[in-house]
């Protein structure tokens, strides 16, 4: 069985300090892994993926993260974050044939001015 | 292209009543996910479906099930709700649903067990 665990269900930081996530998954197969935003009064959407080949993936709104085996983890993180960036972040696993995609519990990045 | 869509958007019920909620797909999507949000729980998978077929559930009781049409618009159901059952439901729609697939969220029906 797959699970997911993002450490911190709260984060807050001041705007245009550095930001890290984190999760990390366990599972017995290969994996596919993403992080998903859910904006204040708006649906999830795809932030990143991580599927094969380079273990950094990137996002166009300056996130990064980066998927490290064998610490079973795939911590986002973000150098300078805005106001925007308010929002729940969730990580997800996957993997082939299962037809199933298991979510973690949710981060609450709230960023302050 | 369309997003995902949702109906109803609210839902206001009482206990032991039963309960539809619809959802379709983007245009040429034929997976559909369904999952119940809940605060610090997250999203936890109900059922997935695909050309009209059941590939996997999550671990809910049988009062949840789904069913899917030819036009890949699914529907859930659930019945006799309980108070717990209080959540926002997500539709989900993908190419073909493989793990290497985006989801496509909608905006979610919002439940409400009185």
């Amino acid at each position: 069985a797959q699970s997911v665990t993002q450490l911190d269900s709260q984060v807050p930081v001041f705007e245009e300090a550095p930001v890290e996530l984190r999760c990390n998954y366990s599972s017995s197969v290969s994996v596919y892994l993403f992080w998903y935003v859910q904006y204040p009064n708006q649906g999830l959407q795809l932030l990143l993926k991580y599927l094969s080949g380079s273990t950094l993936v990137k996002s166009i709104n300056g996130f990064e993260a980066e998927f490290n085996k064998s610490q079973t983890s795939f911590h986002l993180r973000k150098p300078s974050v805005h106001i925007s960036d308010t929002a729940e972040y969730f990580c997800a696993v996957s993997n082939t044939g299962g037809f199933k995609t298991i979510f973690g519990a949710g981060t609450r990045l709230f960023v302050k001015a | 292209k369309a997003g995902v869509t949702q109906t109803p958007r609210y839902l206001i019920k009482t206990r032991g009543q039963q309960v539809t909620l619809s959802c379709s797909p983007i245009s040429g999507h034929r997976s559909v996910s369904w999952y119940q949000q809940t605060p610090g729980q997250g999203l936890q998978f109900l059922f997935e479906y695909f050309s009209e077929t059941q590939r996997n559930k999550g671990n809910f009781p049988g009062r949840f099930s789904g069913r899917q049409f030819s036009n890949s618009r699914s529907e859930m159901n659930v019945s006799t709700l309980e108070l717990g059952d209080s959540a926002l439901y997500l539709c989900a729609s993908s190419l073909e649903g493989a793990g290497t697939d985006t989801q496509y969220f909608g905006p979610g029906t919002r439940l409400t067990v009185l």
